[in-house]
């Protein structure tokens, strides 16, 4: 399978629990984000990763944490979920081609319901 | 904060028209992309444009960027039913490979 994987694709949880979304991709790009998309607000990224064992902070990190000790595998935990986190979750990725941005490849998305 | 507005947020054509959506946004950039998105799916790389390109065209799609103005516009000529989607414009800028989505235009074709 080529591409970008996303699992669970739904998920209900209840407020204070741990939730991990995983993120799967086969091309070996360097660069992958984590996105949520609410109404109203676009995509806004949350976190990203330029390489493995290197993360960044995006536009909306608090409550939540990443990992990437693989190149293809790019994990995205809430500690303690809240129902503001209620929302659909997409992971992108994209190569480092040159040092401006390039082409970003979205996983399917997966719908988090916080109870 | 969204760099990208677009702008209709909502637009509903017959098919075979043409459709046109706008994105502005605030500060310089790198490159500006157009990504489609259908109902319940992720997004789609459509095309992009660098600051230096004023014109581009891939098939029914043709993005302009005017830097001076800081906004740029897609045209999808001839639409079809199968074009209706959610649109969005993304920004990228300064050194990181990051881009900053806007809140999207809802495009219907209506057959």
């Amino acid at each position: 399978d080529a591409g970008i994987t996303q699992s669970p694709r739904y998920k209900i949880t209840e407020t204070g629990r741990q939730v991990t979304l995983m993120c799967h991709q086969t091309w070996s790009h360097s660069y992958m984000f984590w996105y949520r998309q609410d109404l109203g607000h676009g995509l806004r990224l949350i976190y990203y990763s330029a390489a493995a064992d290197i993360t960044d902070k995006g536009e909306v990190p608090d409550g939540y944490v990443v990992s990437r000790s693989k190149t293809e595998n790019f994990p995205l935990t809430l500690e303690s979920a809240t129902r503001s986190q209620t929302s659909v979750y997409f992971c992108a990725s994209s190569e480092l081609k040159t040092s401006v941005q390039e082409t970003q490849y979205f996983g399917p998305g997966t719908r988090l319901l916080v109870l | 904060s969204q760099q990208g507005e677009e702008d209709p947020q909502a637009l509903s054509i017959q098919e075979g028209e043409n459709a046109t959506m706008n994105c502005s946004y605030k500060t310089s950039i790198n490159n500006l992309q157009w990504y489609r998105q259908n109902s319940g799916r992720g997004l789609v790389h459509l095309i992009l444009i660098r600051s230096n390109e004023r014109e581009k065209h891939s098939g029914r799609l043709r993005v302009t960027l005017d830097t001076s103005k800081k906004s740029s516009s897609l045209l999808i000529t001839a639409s079809r039913a199968a074009d209706t989607a959610s649109y969005f414009c993304a920004t990228g800028r300064g050194a990181t490979n990051k881009l900053i989505f806007g809140t999207g235009t809802l495009l219907a074709v209506q057959p």
